[in-house]
Order: structure tokens, then C-alpha cells, then sequence
């Protein structure tokens, strides 16, 4: 099976900066690649799909980029709303497998 | 409006058994894929099972296959995970989830349920 994870696990930043996530697998996905937000005791939602393309109703601070192995997803400007843990998934083909997570808050 | 309800969760003896179900409003459950996602406390997100739109392909991950059932009643609108043999390490917020796009096997998760919390314990 293709492994995943993710870079950093958490990160603390201050409102209005500019954060990055990453998350690598271990085999190539194409573009097969969604990241989704999950705030604190909330339900998980579909930010990004296909690496790079906005779920309808996301703000557009939020972006994503990659392709084959390696993708990133950038906050342009981080808000107090967007404190949240982050998963990026694989669904090319089951498992549909989520990475660890990476835990955003505000400093 | 898509809606999903999960039901079915509750404090279990390990070795037993639970059904999980899913009730589905706002769109045409035949069309879509669906999942079963679980979240075990404070830790991250686990996929567990999919069947896919037309109930041709069920796929477990390798931590609930031999156990774990996934099925469809489409009359019903209604998803299930049937689980057997449960452990202590199956204690876990179950969500059902939807796929974004229909009749298609690669594709993310739009819509998810509120979760039931499934717990075993002895």
C-alpha cells in the first residue's frame, strides 16, 4: 500500500502569514490528491480536490499544488477561523488512505 | 440539502458485534459511492471501508478486513457497517461519507455525517 505523511505534524503562526503544509507518498498519485480541514470537535471538510482544484464555497486564501508525489498546501493568509488539523488523502485507488495530519494554530 | 445520519454506535464488549448505519437524504444513493471513515480519540483520520455506486466493489482496510462489512440497501437509502469480532483498538468516531462525484470510483469526500462513537470496552 502507498504510504503517506505529512510535514510539519503542527505549526503555530500568527495571523496573516503565509503557511505551508506538505504531503508525500510513496508512490505516484498523479493528481489524485484532496485536502480536508477538520476543526477542533467538528466534522471533516473537503477543502481541494485533484491536487490543485478549490471545493465550491472555500475561501480562496486557501491553495494547493503538486503533482506524482510531492503536494503542498498554502494558507496565503492565515485566519483565527483556520485553526483546524489538515489531512491530506490519496483516492487513485482504495486504500483510500488519509495522512497523519498537520495541527494549525494561532500563535 | 445532502444529509447523512449515522446510527448504530454505542459501548460493546470486545468480541461482539455492532451494526453501524447511514441514512442518506438529498440525493440519489445508487449514484454514489460511499465510505466508512473512522477517528479513534484524538487521533487522526482512518480510512475503513468503500462500496462502490453500484455495490459491484467493496474494499476494507487491512486493520477491519475479515471483520467488517460494508453494505448498501438503496430502497432504503441507507448505508451499513456491520462489525464482528470487535476489538479494543476499534473504539472510534465513525463517519460515512459520500463521493464527490457519481458513478466514478476515484473521488474525494463531499459530504460526511456527524460521526457515532463506538466503544469496546469490557
Amino acid at each position: 500500500d502507498i504510504q503517506m505523511t505529512q510535514s510539519p505534524s503542527s505549526l503555530s503562526a500568527s495571523v496573516g502569514d503565509r503557511i505551508t503544509i506538505t504531503c508525500r507518498t510513496s508512490q505516484d498519485i498523479s493528481n489524485y490528491l484532496a485536502w480536508y480541514q477538520q476543526k477542533p470537535g467538528k466534522v471533516p471538510k473537503l477543502l481541494i480536490y485533484a491536487a490543485s482544484t478549490l471545493q465550491s464555497g472555500v475561501p480562496s486564501r486557501f491553495s494547493g499544488s503538486g503533482s506524482g508525489t510531492d503536494f503542498t498546501l498554502t494558507v496565503t493568509s492565515l485566519q483565527p477561523e483556520d485553526v483546524a488539523t489538515y489531512y491530506c488523502q490519496k483516492y487513485n485507488s482504495a486504500p483510500f488512505t488519509f495522512g497523519p495530519g498537520t495541527r494549525v494554530d494561532i500563535k | 440539502q445532502v444529509h447523512l445520519v449515522e446510527s448504530g454506535g454505542g459501548v460493546v464488549q470486545p468480541g461482539r458485534s455492532l451494526r453501524l448505519s447511514c441514512a442518506a437524504s438529498g440525493f440519489t444513493l445508487s449514484s454514489y459511492g460511499m465510505h466508512w471513515v473512522r477517528q479513534g480519540p484524538g487521533k487522526g483520520l482512518e480510512w475503513v471501508a468503500v462500496i462502490s455506486y453500484d455495490g459491484s466493489k467493496k474494499y476494507y482496510a487491512d486493520s477491519v478486513k475479515g471483520r467488517f462489512t460494508i453494505s448498501r440497501d438503496d430502497s432504503k437509502n441507507t448505508l451499513y457497517l456491520q462489525m464482528n469480532s470487535l476489538r479494543v483498538e476499534d473504539t472510534a468516531v465513525y463517519y460515512c461519507a459520500k463521493d464527490r462525484q457519481e458513478e466514478r470510483w476515484s473521488t474525494p469526500f463531499d459530504y460526511w455525517g456527524q460521526g457515532t462513537l463506538v466503544t469496546a470496552s469490557s
